[in-house]
């Protein structure tokens, strides 16, 4: 089955301790992305990439760091979690840029 | 200023009352329009691409309608599984990395 997948669906941390969350779409698409969703702000990018080993920031990328070695992984990395990094966090990824995202299923954080 | 702006914020419907949502965007040069469908606690579903004014799209109870400042989404006689939040997305010169901006969505309740 097509899909992206994430991981945890649910964690719970403390400030400043260093967490990762991973993203892995087995569609062979060169477009990956990581979006947070909080109320009545929308999703908002954080992290873009187009391809092997080339990232771009999006709207909110302070705090957070991504790496792209491969193509089909894209884990989002928070080194120092602070508690307005709680949220509802997506990762998607698409064929091309002018395509529509497959999006995992959420990872929902909570820093305290 | 938003980009992207979609109306209403909450839409209750009776079962086979059609209606629509409506995206409006003030972007300029827009490579393409996305609509996408999200239940509660999951990420958001692909259900359109549209990329020229004048562009109709559809699938099942749903018809995707563009114009050059605006987007409809019809729904045909919703059943209640069309409850959903739809998000619209634009594309283009100046929004995130990969150039989409979002919406923050239609909340649509379709009662029995």
């Amino acid at each position: 089955e097509a899909q992206v997948t994430q991981n945890p669906r649910y964690l719970i941390t403390v400030t400043g301790k260093k967490l990762t969350v991973t993203c892995s779409q087995n569609m062979n698409h060169e477009y990956m992305s990581w979006y947070r969703q909080d109320p009545g702000l929308g999703l908002r990018q954080i992290y873009y990439s187009m391809n092997v080993e080339v990232t771009d920031k999006g709207d909110v990328p302070e705090g957070y760091k991504v790496s792209r070695k491969e193509k089909r992984n894209f884990p989002l990395i928070l080194e120092s979690p602070s508690p307005n990094q709680t949220s509802l966090y997506f990762c998607a990824s698409s064929l091309g840029q002018r395509k529509g995202y497959t999006f995992g299923s959420g990872t929902r954080l909570t820093v305290v | 200023e938003d980009q992207v702006t979609q109306s209403p914020e909450a839409l209750r419907l009776q079962e086979g009352e059609s209606s629509s949502l409506n995206c409006s965007y003030t972007v300029s040069g827009l490579r393409g329009l996305f609509w996408y469908r999200q239940d509660p606690g999951k990420g958001p579903e692909f259900l359109f691409t549209l990329y020229s004014a004048g562009e109709e799209k559809e699938k099942e109870r749903l018809k995707a309608t563009l114009t050059k400042k605006e987007s409809f989404l019809h729904i045909t006689a919703p059943k209640p599984e069309d409850s959903a939040t739809y998000l619209c997305a634009v594309q283009a010169p100046g929004g995130g990395a990969d150039g989409l901006t979002f919406g923050k969505g239609t909340h649509l309740i379709i009662q029995p």
